[in-house]
């Protein structure tokens, strides 16, 4: 199957610093990926929705000035966490939708990144 | 997307099947039937999916009722790294590009 990959699988950053969590598809193109996070013993939530060459859109009650998408290319958006908190800590996973032709609305899911804020 | 109500949590011995059932009673003809599985600490992986019929793949095999009212993923037989959350999505496919709306799914243990 498809290959979604994140970068990096484990950050550890200090209260009010920037972290920056890359998301790529391997072997397909993505002209929309999904950001989702995770808190413990919860269900994915998702945060955004990221289309390549324009704005994302949010969710509601997530900051979009917080949480900065890009999404430059077919194979890459990237989530920054700014001026992150202690609150901010959680597990962060994209997924990215083949949009390569053929039916397939298969999301194809990263193996998300654990963020921890000291 | 219409709505799925899944048991929390079952029990499987290992080498046994697995049948994780999932109620969708208000799912609309449009929508399809999906299944996904989170193992502990990792990004959840595609199982499988299906409109109508039944669906089967090297994972698993679905089982749709009649009224679509209804679905069961099996897992034929079980191991322990089947051990995970499983999430069963309802939801319009075809290029709609939206996100999947993960529940809280059924937590399956799976024991030797």
């Amino acid at each position: 199957g498809a290959v979604v990959s994140q970068h990096p699988s484990w950050v550890i950053c200090k209260s009010g610093t920037s972290v920056k969590i890359e998301c790529r598809s391997l072997d397909f193109q993505a002209t929309t990926m999904f950001w989702y996070r995770q808190f413990p013993k919860q269900s994915l939530m998702l945060m955004a929705t990221s289309n390549e060459g324009s704005k994302a859109t949010y969710e509601q009650g997530v900051e979009k000035d917080k949480f900065l998408i890009n999404h430059a290319s077919l194979t890459l958006s990237t989530l920054t966490v700014t001026s992150a908190h202690p609150e901010d800590s959680s597990f962060y996973i994209c997924s990215a939708r083949d949009s390569s032709g053929g039916f397939s609305d298969t999301q194809y899911f990263g193996p998300g990144t654990r963020l921890t804020v000291l | 997307d219409a709505k799925t109500t899944q048991p929390p949590s079952m029990d499987c011995a290992e080498g046994r099947a697995a049948n994780l059932p999932c109620n969708h009673s208000t799912i609309s003809g449009n929508e399809y039937v999906y299944w996904y599985r989170q193992i502990h600490s990792q990004g959840p992986q595609y199982i499988i999916h299906g409109l109508k019929n039944n669906e089967t793949n090297e994972m698993a095999s679905l089982i749709i009722t009649e009224d679509r009212k209804s679905s069961t993923l099996i897992l034929p037989h079980a191991t322990l790294r089947d051990t995970a959350v499983y999430y069963c999505i309802v939801r319009v496919a075809f290029n709609s590009g939206y996100a999947l709306n993960f529940g809280k799914g059924t937590s399956l243990l799976v024991t030797p």
